[in-house]
């Protein structure tokens, strides 16, 4: 079993829709959990960064992590054709970073 | 300009041929990490270093070899030893929690 599981898709949504993104992971040790946004033969880009259960809002997007379930999700309201791209999940601890597959979305115009 | 360069963006090699890809930052950030990327399998860790003149395997690196001489510095060699070569190499640094990406590298063996 992988230390971190994500959906790959790929998932396409009309313009304007709500993107919802999830990661599970088996190591309860993890303490730091990120969202990065990929877009295609480019590195990744940091989008969002948490350390606790909850919600964190940064203008459209929202990170949600649930330690007692291992759950991390993003999602993204009113989503934009420049949302396209891949979406990894990662968790660290001790400064090693496990990522998630990715999960590649397309928004259409 | 702040940043990670990786080069070059795209580089082809024969079987058999050991190669070096580059990596430099000048974020004066203390850790540098070295990632594989291949299609539906995510990022496999392959080294990371936290400071110069150390540095540790990852998950992944039978194949690889690195030094890091320089802080600015961690340059990545793929031997002839790595069976599946061709693949997307990202390189790193670490701030606190939080990882920052160079462009990448797309390695093709032939």
């Amino acid at each position: 079993q992988k230390e971190v599981e994500q959906d790959p898709g790929p998932l396409s949504v009309p313009e304007g829709a709500i993107v919802s993104l999830n990661c599970t992971y088996s190591n309860s040790a993890f303490q730091y959990f990120m969202w990065y946004r990929q877009y295609s033969r480019k590195g990744p880009e940091l989008l969002m960064y948490t350390y606790s259960s909850g919600n964190k809002e940064d203008g459209r997007f929202t990170a949600q992590v649930d330690k007692s379930s291992k759950y991390i999700s993003l999602f993204i309201r009113d989503s934009q054709p420049s949302d396209s791209a891949t979406y990894l999940c990662a968790m660290s601890v001790d400064y090693k970073l496990s990522f998630g597959a990715g999960t590649t979305v397309t928004v259409r115009a | 300009d702040g940043g990670i360069t990786q080069s070059p963006k795209y580089l082809f090699r024969k079987e058999g041929q050991n190669v070096t890809l580059s990596c430099e930052q000048n974020l004066n950030h203390d850790a540098m990490y070295w990632y594989r990327q291949d299609p539906g399998q995510g990022l496999r860790l392959i080294y990371y270093s936290q400071i110069v003149n150390d540095f540790q395997k990852g998950d992944i690196a039978e194949g690889y070899s690195v030094s890091r001489e320089k802080k600015e510095s961690f340059p990545l060699t793929v031997t002839s030893a790595q069976k599946n070569p061709t693949a997307f190499y990202l390189c790193a640094t670490l701030l606190g929690n939080e990882q920052y990406f160079g462009p990448g590298t797309r390695l093709t063996v032939t």
